[in-house]
């Protein structure tokens, strides 16, 4: 099966400093991946749509100067929550849909506190 | 708006007994319907999609219904084992867009 993976796992950072959220297709080609956050015993909600060599499409609410997004090869998405704050604090997690239908394919998830 | 419901109460079951999860939704016609499993701290995993022409799917002990004219979905496993204690969310997907919306989830908890 697909295989997508995401680095760090766990980061802790102080406010006001930027983190670097890669997510890694393994196996195969992703010319969209996406980008959840999910805070605890809630839904997964969807940040943003990450598109290979073009800008990524935000979700209502997403602020995209704090959240960038780059898209540089067909394997690889990046998230920068840049000038973390304490309410940025929260579970993010990538997917890669492949298959006629999109099956998603979910990178293990980047836990991220900010002090 | 569009809204999907899942038992936000744990769902506690006997080991051997069959848990059946139920996704109930509005203000959407989805294309397919996909179940997936969540471990804490961990991504989803996906179980089974189920088209929207399609009435049920099965893998294994796994079982998926689909009723577009209820709006809803059961997810079913059977002979229930310790090991499938986890979140199960549901997601609704259309084919004019490819990113999910997912359900909250409900967790499972199976006593053995």
């Amino acid at each position: 099966g697909a295989v997508v993976s995401q680095h760090p796992s766990r980061v802790i950072c102080k406010s006001g400093t930027s983190v670097k959220i890669e997510c890694r297709s393994l196996d195969f080609q992703a010319t969209t991946m996406f980008w959840y956050r999910q805070f605890p015993k809630k839904s997964l909600m969807l940040m943003a749509t990450s598109n290979e060599g073009s800008k990524a499409t935000y979700e209502q609410g997403v602020e995209k100067d704090k959240f960038l997004i780059n898209h540089a090869s067909l394997t690889l998405s990046t998230l920068t929550v840049t000038s973390a704050h304490p309410e940025d604090s929260s579970f993010y997690i990538c997917s890669a849909p492949q298959g006629k239908v999109d099956t998603q394919y979910f990178g293990p998830g980047t836990r991220l506190t900010v002090l | 708006s569009q809204k999907i419901e899942q038992n936000s109460e744990a769902l506690n079951i006997q080991e051997g007994k069959t848990a059946t999860l139920t996704c109930n939704y509005t203000n959407y016609s989805p294309a397919y319907l996909q179940w997936y499993r969540q471990d804490p701290g961990r991504g989803p995993v996906f179980l089974l999609l189920i088209r929207e022409n399609e009435k049920e799917k099965r893998k294994e002990r796994l079982k998926v219904t689909f009723d577009t004219t209820l709006k809803q979905s059961l997810f079913h496993i059977t002979a229930s084992q310790p090991a499938d204690s986890a979140t199960y969310l549901c997601a609704l997907g259309d084919t004019g867009r490819r990113a999910l919306t997912f359900g909250s989830g409900t967790r499972l908890q199976v006593q053995p």
